[in-house]
């Protein structure tokens, strides 16, 4: 079974437009860890957020804002006003306290037409 | 600081031969990481280092591949026998601590498999 799901595969906005990426996880662990990562075309992946299963309050930096509901087991990604520099696969990923594993979803593709 | 460094860079190679890939860690991190990503897909989780013991080996695709790391920092992938499935883009990223750390991730070693 996935442990991360990532429905979205490709997403395409005309810019300005805001867009939220999916991201629902599975874990029996009551410790975790949710991350967002950016993998622009140039190929190296950036670290954008970290989240601890203990912590839900939402956050905003800048434009990019996360949604954290343990109820529905999701970890959601809204970025607002999107830029054309958005354009990047995005990739959400979960790490258990007590296995050191990454599992990383699939990735969602989002493209911003200028 | 220096980031991940990964080399080669880029690698092409007959079927059949061996490959070895080698990733240089950020100084003082204590775990490492190995991904595979193969066109089009998510990250593939392959093996992790803490320091040089490596505790989780089950990612490894087949006994075709193996992993070592030296003096807790650099770590070599080696892939015998190669398949041209094993084209793919590896990666490496390595971490302050074992759990719950942001990944810091490297710019990839493209392997081609002729």
């Amino acid at each position: 079974a996935q442990k991360v799901t990532q429905a979205q595969t490709e997403i395409s906005v005309v810019e300005k437009e805001d867009v939220t990426l999916d991201c629902v996880y599975e874990t029996r662990d009551t410790t975790y860890y949710l991350f967002w990562y950016k993998q622009p075309p140039s190929g190296e992946l950036v670290f954008l957020i970290r989240r601890n299963s203990f912590d839900e309050q939402n956050e905003i930096s800048g434009r990019y804002s996360w949604n954290f509901q343990k109820s529905t087991s999701s970890f959601n990604f809204t970025i607002t006003a999107s830029q054309v520099v958005d354009s990047a696969v995005y990739f959400c990923a979960l790490s258990e306290a007590f296995r050191n594993q990454f599992y990383f979803g699939t990735g969602t593709s989002l493209t911003v037409i200028p | 600081g220096a980031g991940v460094s990964q080399s080669p860079s880029n690698k092409v190679t007959e079927k059949g031969k061996d490959v070895e890939l080698r990733c240089d860690p950020i100084s003082g991190h204590t775990a490492l990481y190995w991904y595979r990503q193969s066109l089009g897909q998510g990250l593939e989780f392959l093996i992790y280092f803490q320091g040089n013991s490596a505790p989780d080996k089950s990612g490894l695709p087949s006994d075709r591949f193996s992993a070592e790391r030296t003096g807790g920092s650099v770590s070599t992938l080696t892939i015998q026998r190669t398949q041209q499935e094993d084209s793919a883009v590896y990666l490496c990223a390595s971490s302050l601590r074992a759990v719950g750390s942001q990944q810091y991730f490297g710019p990839g070693t493209r392997l081609t498999v002729t």
